[in-house]
């Protein structure tokens, strides 16, 4: 079974650019999952879709993130003007919905470096 | 709101040693632990989790933690570490009321490093 992928596994932009971050779930997996750690930081929550629909997004830190999962499938993260602050791993994970809390599997993660 | 508090962000000890990462949470209501790890180059991965019954878990790799819940904690230990143990890892929690949707909270996370 093919875990859950991320990519691209590093990008390096310049402050002002956009950058578009993609993860795929595991196969049938209908929660998804991003987070993210800043350097020197805990890993924190951004936003959890069930299928296609956005479950809670309490955790996107403003309006210059927009995360998407059309379909229901894969999700894409946009940082649309990237700031330096928003440097860091952005990690995705997955779990099936099966009524009960479910383990969730995470993707190797995405560095992003915002110069 | 939640919240995790792993004391040590650095261990270094020689193999054979045993290893106790502490882990403590903040949250009202009943919640579901867990402990992740995450080795040089891999992604994080599940080493055990805790959602009713038997405080005493344990996990892969001879792992086991313990939930107090008097004390909010939820320990990790090891009696004997291998230089393959050599990792980063977190403490996390979710709630277990099913309208928190499963948000994981984490911990700072430890990084131990195992001397041959």
């Amino acid at each position: 079974e093919a875990g859950v992928t991320q990519f691209p596994s590093h990008s390096v932009i310049e402050k002002g650019q956009t950058v578009t971050l993609r993860c795929d779930p595991i196969s049938g997996h209908d929660n998804l999952y991003w987070y993210r750690r800043v350097m020197g930081k805990e890993i924190k929550f951004l936003l959890h879709f069930v299928k296609e629909s956005k479950q809670d997004e309490s955790g996107m830190p403003n309006n210059r993130f927009l995360a998407e999962r059309t379909g229901g499938t894969y999700s894409t993260l946009k940082v649309q003007p990237a700031e330096l602050e928003d440097s860091g791993v952005y990690f995705c994970a997955s779990s099936p919905v099966t009524g009960t809390v479910e383990t969730q599997y995470f993707g190797p993660g995405t560095r992003l470096l915002v110069l | 709101a939640q919240s995790v508090s792993q004391h040590n962000h650095h261990v270094i000890l020689s193999e054979a040693a045993s290893l106790e990462l502490g882990c403590n949470y903040s949250y009202g209501g009943t919640v579901n632990l867990f402990w992740y790890v995450q080795y040089p180059g891999q992604h994080l991965q599940l080493l055990l989790k805790y959602f009713s019954g038997d405080p005493l878990v344990k996990g892969i790799k001879g792992f086991e933690a313990e939930f107090i819940k008097s004390k909010f904690s939820f320990n990790l230990r090891k009696p004997s570490v291998q230089w393959s143990d050599t990792a980063e890892y977190f403490c996390a929690v979710t709630s277990v009321i099913k309208a928190a949707g499963n948000k994981l909270t984490f911990g700072g996370g430890t990084r131990v490093l195992v001397k041959p």
